[in-house]
């Protein structure tokens, strides 16, 4: 079957460096989304990578590696607000999204 | 009004109760979706529209009735909902589907409690 597993709730420090993890299985793969979603509101669209390697966009980065069904969010210089849901997802072969249930990221002053 | 909007925002209702939620976006995409969000669980993919045509319907009950009258609008009809129902609906739209580079846009969804 499909699946996507990432860690239920991480905790970090303000200021400081985090990663999320993402593993996944799916029926064929055509890229790997991350989204943020604040308590209460929309998801909102972060990255996709559909090669292998790192991908940087400010504060946040995102990594695949496609023969190990990996990926990571990497969020650095971490702010108040940056405390939400981060949510995986990987496209299968069909172009359906497959979601991971979500990490709940807590930061600390 | 700009990117996807979703009405009612909260929704409490009887098992009994017959009542609809509404979708609309104003980005000029051609797919619209409607999700389940349940706490704790992935993401539930319940329906997809293509140029106004349902492409999608992942085995979901048949007291939630999807249409789509046109490519800006989408409605979740709903009957005879069962307490297990509830959870966080979530519309959302994307330039086409399946073209995996187009992400998906979505709204802040509508709280549905089934008493």
């Amino acid at each position: 079957g499909q699946n996507i597993d990432q860690p239920t709730e991480m905790t970090a420090t303000e200021g400081a460096i985090v990663q999320i993890n993402c593993t996944y299985q799916t029926s064929g793969f055509n890229g790997l989304f991350w989204y943020q979603q604040h308590a209460g509101e929309a998801p909102t669209f972060l990255s996709y990578n559909v090669l292998d390697g790192l991908e940087e966009k400010g504060r946040f980065s995102s990594f695949l590696s496609r023969s190990k069904g990996y990926s990571y969010l990497l969020l650095k210089e971490l702010q108040m607000k940056d405390s939400a849901s981060y949510l995986c997802a990987a496209m299968d072969s069909n172009y359906q999204l497959i979601w991971g249930a979500g990490t709940k990221l807590i930061i600390k002053p | 009004e700009t990117g996807v909007t979703q009405t009612p925002r909260h929704l409490v209702m009887g098992m009994t109760n017959k009542k609809s939620l509404k979708c609309e976006q104003h980005l000029g995409h051609n797919a619209m979706y409607w999700y389940k969000q349940s706490a704790k669980k992935p993401l539930e993919l319940m329906f997809v529209y293509n140029f106004k045509e349902q492409t999608e319907n992942n085995s979901v009950p048949s007291r939630f009735s999807p249409e789509c009258p046109n490519s800006s609008h989408l409605f979740l009809h709903l009957h005879t909902l069962q307490p297990e129902d509830s959870a966080l609906y979530l519309c959302a739209s994307s330039q086409d589907e399946g073209t995996p580079t187009y992400e998906q846009y979505f709204g802040p969804g509508t709280r549905l409690t089934v008493t």
